[in-house]
């Protein structure tokens, strides 16, 4: 079964830096992976996806890279904001079980102003 | 892309009552997602809904508990049975247009709150 873990837990970093968030899986066989954006109590937001055939994406300030080969994923956000404070979370489309997603437990951000 | 109507987005339920979240896609789509995620956890697969026959539940999660219906391709239900605290979550459904293998989109989620 594949498992998807996000390091750090939580990060609180200054209005204004640079940051990186890991997502690392078990299994390398994936279709895709996707990052997820989630307010306190609210639904997922979709940042940006990554096939499999890719190595990065970029959206805005974002870039996710994807190495499939060593199950890693990062998100790359520049210049955070206050309003980048979310839950940042990972999920991977294993091709090994049809097209069931599975979900690290996400990194709580916190840009401070 | 596709856009996800979730209703109601939070409620506050008596124990052994039952509520009925709606979803509601701004397109057709082969399969709905039915998630659950729990107060700190991530998100966990309740079932796979397609249109025209039944649910198919993912381990732990049985019909009578959360029985789901799909009536046509933009429109689904879940229903949580005979509640307890223990089921205090937030459930978010969830699309893949297209063959189901490509992006995912969620609707914004229903807070539920067991007393």
């Amino acid at each position: 079964k594949q498992e998807v873990t996000q390091i750090p837990a939580a990060l609180s970093v200054p209005e204004g830096e640079n940051l990186v968030l890991n997502c690392s899986f078990t299994d390398s066989a994936i279709y895709n992976l996707q990052w997820f954006r989630q307010d306190p109590g609210k639904g997922l937001t979709s940042l940006l996806l990554i096939q499999s055939s890719q190595r990065e994406q970029t959206s805005g300030r974002l870039n996710a890279s994807l190495d499939k080969s060593s199950g890693r994923s990062t998100l790359y956000i520049a210049a955070s904001q206050p309003g980048d404070s979310a839950t940042y979370l990972c999920a991977v489309r294993s091709s090994n079980t049809g097209n069931q997603f599975y979900f690290g437990t996400g990194t709580s951000l916190t840009v401070i102003p | 892309s596709a856009v996800i109507s979730q209703k109601p987005s939070r409620d506050i339920c008596q124990r052994g009552t039952s509520l009925t979240i709606q979803c509601q896609v701004d397109s057709q789509v082969t399969m709905m997602f039915w998630y659950r995620q729990q107060p700190g956890q991530s998100l966990t697969l309740i079932a796979t809904a397609n249109q025209g026959s039944e649910a198919t539940y993912e381990s732990g999660f049985v019909i009578d508990k959360f029985p789901i219906s799909r009536p046509n391709l933009t429109f689904s239900t879940l229903t949580v049975s005979n509640m307890s605290p223990e089921d205090s979550s937030i459930y978010l459904c969830s699309v893949s247009p297209g063959q189901g293998y490509g992006e995912a989109f969620f609707g914004q989620g229903t807070r539920l709150t067991v007393v």
